[in-house]
């Protein structure tokens, strides 16, 4: 079956450095990758989306890449802050649906000051 | 645009009760989504609906779950009867035609008891 996977496991950070997270897919090839933010008692928000043909893209302090040879994709916030402490959700359609959307557990980013 | 609005925030029933959700889209988009986001299996998709129109609801649990979509502006989420593990956030969510993005409502959270 298709899978969209993260790590489950929080990552936690010191103010002013890089958070890496995540997102690996199985069993099919997504046309695109969308991730989110969710903050709690909160519904996601968007934040970017690539294409299977676009290697990065970028957004302010953020950067997301898409490896079709590795599956995964990855999720960069630069200079963090703890305002940026919240979980972020991968997401991507999946076969026979262009915007029928399957998400990822999320990773839980914590930025420490 | 006030975004997606759902009803209510909180729902608190007994076992064996009927529960109906309500949400009302972004004016404008096209495709309806209801997710159901619990800590261990995280942020599933139920049921979305192009044009009014259901078109997969093969992540609906069982036949105690039962969606609809009178019109552009409106949609209902109907559990009967409820059971405890019905529990959940459950969120709506509308994308505009040709755009993948999805907007999320702020949720309602179940709680069968």
């Amino acid at each position: 079956s298709q899978k969209i996977e993260q790590n489950s496991e929080a990552l936690n950070i010191q103010e002013g450095k890089t958070a890496t997270l995540t997102c690996n897919y199985t069993n099919y090839s997504p046309a695109y990758l969308q991730w989110y933010r969710q903050d709690p008692g909160r519904g996601p928000v968007f934040l970017l989306l690539i294409r299977e043909n676009e290697k990065e893209k970028r957004k302010e302090r953020l950067k997301v890449t898409f490896d079709t040879t590795l599956k995964q994709s990855l999720f960069h916030i630069t200079a963090s802050q703890p305002a940026d402490s919240a979980t972020y959700l991968c997401a991507s359609p999946v076969s026979g649906g262009y915007n029928k959307l399957i998400f990822g557990a999320g990773t839980r980013l914590a930025v420490h000051p | 645009d006030a975004g997606v609005i759902q009803s209510p925030r909180h729902e608190v029933t007994e076992m064996g009760q009927e529960v109906t959700l309500r949400c009302k889209p972004i004016s404008g988009h096209n495709s309806l989504f209801w997710y159901r986001q619990t800590m261990m299996r995280g942020l599933e998709l139920l049921i979305y609906f192009n044009n009014n129109v259901p078109i997969d609801d093969s992540g609906m649990p069982e036949d105690r779950f039962s969606a609809k979509m009178p019109n552009a502006s409106f949609s209902t989420l109907k559990i009967q009867p409820s059971e405890p593990r019905d529990s959940a956030v459950y969120f709506c969510a509308s994308t505009p035609m040709g755009n993948t993005e999805a907007f999320f409502g702020q949720g309602t959270r179940l709680t069968v008891v």
